[in-house]
């Protein structure tokens, strides 16, 4: 697509629920990121993927956070049990290898846990 | 870990102004970049500084990379009411080998028409 899709755009959860939040980014990126961004915040990194390999999750908060990207296109970030401190805006970005063209950012899902 | 610091953290200004945007580390970075991000939506690339001491100019703006690379600077002349947002700057440690990039964070602009 012409650009990096996610969605749902808002995701209202229960504290306790699970949720997972979907990434589509832009055709031929092979690099894709999940970044977390509360609000007055600057997006903080939570994982990497290079085509279907997740090459860095150190910035995942906790175990109840996962992500996936099976065939090297579409990823998955899933949020088990969430809590009220999860709530924020998850970005979705895809590159090009390397940082020379900068990211191409999703609007984002905004989770709000209650 | 590496943290960007940006200063002021908010800026309200009359249109036809100037102003200047400051983005400091105590650590070196490979590259930076400066984003723009509107409400609901997700920040939207404007440059990519590599070199230290690098300026790029797009338009009105000016982006300024540090000698040292571990600083930058974001120049607006003649601001406009469309420039009102909040603007991220971000480094890439090419260290850490995944591309991550640390964020700031950011200065929001309000341009008073």
């Amino acid at each position: 697509g012409a650009g990096v899709s996610q969605s749902p755009r808002y995701k209202v959860a229960k504290r306790g629920q699970d949720v997972a939040l979907r990434c589509d980014p832009i055709s031929g990126h092979v690099s894709l990121f999940w970044y977390q961004q509360a609000l007055g915040q600057g997006p903080e990194f939570l994982t990497y993927f290079q085509n279907e390999a997740q090459l860095d999750k150190s910035g995942l908060p906790s175990d109840r956070f996962f992500a996936e990207r099976p065939e090297g296109s579409v990823s998955t970030l899933k949020i088990q049990r969430t809590q009220q401190e999860d709530s924020a805006v998850y970005l979705c970005a895809s590159s090009l290898p390397g940082l020379t063209y900068g990211y191409t950012f999703g609007s984002g899902t905004r989770l709000t846990v209650v | 870990t590496q943290l960007l610091e940006q200063s002021p953290q908010f800026l309200s200004i009359q249109e036809g102004e100037n102003l200047t945007v400051y983005c400091n580390s105590s650590s070196v970075f490979s590259s930076l970049q400066w984003y723009r991000q509107e409400p609901g939506e997700g920040p939207v690339l404007l440059v990519t500084v590599v070199t230290g001491g690098e300026v790029k100019k797009l338009k009105r703006l000016t982006f300024q990379f540090g000698d040292a690379r571990k600083d930058s600077s974001l120049h607006i002349t003649a601001a406009q009411p469309g420039d009102t947002g909040l603007y991220l700057c971000a480094g890439e440690d090419s260290g850490a080998g995944s591309y991550q990039l640390t964020f700031g964070k950011g200065t929001k602009l309000s341009v008073i028409p």
